[in-house]
């Protein structure tokens, strides 16, 4: 298996462009996560989704993010607009189970954002 | 979520065992002791978990207190490539969502 499949693995956008980031969970898995990484806050949950339903968004920041799960092979971030503050790296993770078992999650490479 | 402690950075000789502690004194009945780490560049990585009992896998040991009050994640043989933020998370089993929380870690330097 690939892993968890993140694209682009680097982004560099103007301030109020429209960013899309975009997540491949891993075959099977029916959880799957959204994580902002910076170095003033570490790493954040941004919103949790187990299959294809998002179950808890309290880390998405304002409404300007925004996150869908259409089926469960693919998942989107989307950023709109954008602005320098939202410059960090975004991880997607996926987990093979529900919510009431413990294992663990599998995470991408990160897409590392940049807004100018 | 229970919260964690842990020290912002440990040196380790290559070769020697790295012991990284935890603390979670507040933990509850129910949650689990994860461990993840996360090298440069890279996402995080799981590494091993426990509820009360010692656990051995391939990458690691995790000793828990009788008490579950902290407990100490052993590389037995560190080399530079463990060289990496260790995170120590505190799970409930029956919490809404597979979710971890992390805090900030210890950053493990491994030196030659």
């Amino acid at each position: 298996d690939a892993g968890v499949i993140q694209s682009p693995r680097h982004e560099v956008t103007e301030m109020g462009q429209e960013v899309t980031l975009r997540c491949k969970p891993i075959s099977g898995h029916n959880s799957l996560f959204w994580y902002r990484q910076t170095m003033m806050r570490g790493l954040e949950l941004l919103i949790y989704f187990n299959n294809n339903v998002p179950i808890d968004d309290s880390g998405m920041p304002e409404d300007r993010f925004s996150a869908k799960m259409p089926n469960a092979s693919f998942s989107t971030l989307k950023i709109q607009p954008s602005e320098p503050r939202d410059s960090a790296v975004y991880f997607c993770a996926s987990s093979p189970t529900g919510p009431l078992m413990n294992t663990e999650a599998f995470f991408g490479q990160g897409t590392r954002l940049t807004v100018v | 979520d229970a919260k964690t402690t842990q020290p912002t950075s440990m040196d380790c000789a290559e070769g020697r065992a790295a012991n990284l502690p935890c603390n979670h004194s507040t933990i509850s009945g129910n949650e689990y002791v994860y461990w993840y780490r996360q090298i440069h560049s890279q996402g995080p990585q799981y590494i091993i978990h426990g509820l009360k009992n010692n656990e051995t896998n391939e990458m690691a040991s995790l000793i828990i207190t009788e008490d579950r009050k902290s407990s100490t994640l052993i590389l037995p043989h560190a080399t530079l490539r463990d060289t990496a933020v260790y995170y120590c998370i505190v799970r409930p089993h029956n919490n809404a969502g597979n979710m971890l929380t992390f805090g900030g870690g210890t950053r493990l330097m491994v030196k030659p």
